[in-house]
């Protein structure tokens, strides 16, 4: 079983959608979990952290549901300027960690 | 600009050559990471340093694959011997230690092709 996995889509949605990808990690003890994104043939950049809580970023949600280890993202609202690749990234925190990303989901808006 | 760099951005080379990739973390983490990327992929972990220290390297990473940091400051990532499979784009990223939730930056990345 891989360390992270998403659902790699495409997601195909209209221009004022809401979408959600899901992400499961495999090592219960992970600690710290992101939401990246990646435009084509560009770095990945942080798109927001993910707290226990949830968190809320404008029309960005992330939750984390450690029981059934996964997160997710919800995008509210979708502007075809959200079109990327959104990358589940996991930090098993310890005093010496890796950060591990997920294969990646990608996202297309269509007007 | 105090980001993350990577040098080349671009590398071409013939199958059997060596290559050496440079990455400048941001100066003030201790954490840098090696990551190759292919296309449709997502960032698969290579090695990862904590100062100079390699604390771990991917059972991926082949014995012509070597990285340094020898002063954890920048770092090397070599591959010998070059291969056709090898071809994939080559990210750097750095983060500081000690707090959760701290952010990995990434460098733009090294594109090889070998040909």
């Amino acid at each position: 079983r891989k360390e992270v996995e998403q659902d790699p889509g495409p997601f195909n949605v209209p221009e004022g959608a809401t979408v959600a990808f899901n992400c499961t990690y495999s090592n219960s003890a992970s600690q710290s979990f992101f939401w990246y994104r990646q435009d084509c043939r560009k770095e990945p950049k942080l798109l927001m952290s993910v707290y226990s809580s949830g968190n809320e970023d404008g029309r960005f949600t992330a939750q984390l549901n450690r029981a059934s280890q996964y997160i997710s993202l919800l995008i509210r609202d979708s502007k075809l300027s959200d079109s990327a690749t959104y990358l589940c990234v996991v930090n098993p925190y310890s005093s010496a960690s890796k950060i591990i990303f997920g294969s990646g989901t990608r996202l297309s808006i269509r007007p | 600009d105090t980001g993350v760099s990577q040098n080349p951005r671009h590398k071409i080379t013939k199958r059997g050559q060596n290559v050496t990739f440079r990455c400048d973390p941001i100066s003030e983490h201790n954490r840098l990471y090696w990551y190759r990327q292919t296309l449709g992929q997502g960032p698969e972990f290579l090695t990862y340093f904590q100062n100079e220290a390699q604390l771990e390297k991917s059972r991926l990473l082949s014995d012509r694959f070597s990285a340094e940091r020898p002063k954890g400051s920048f770092s090397t990532l070599e591959i010998q011997r070059t291969e056709q499979g090898d071809s994939a784009m080559y990210l750097c990223a750095s983060s500081a230690s000690g707090t959760l939730n701290t952010e990995a930056f990434f460098g733009q990345g090294t594109r090889l092709t070998v040909v």
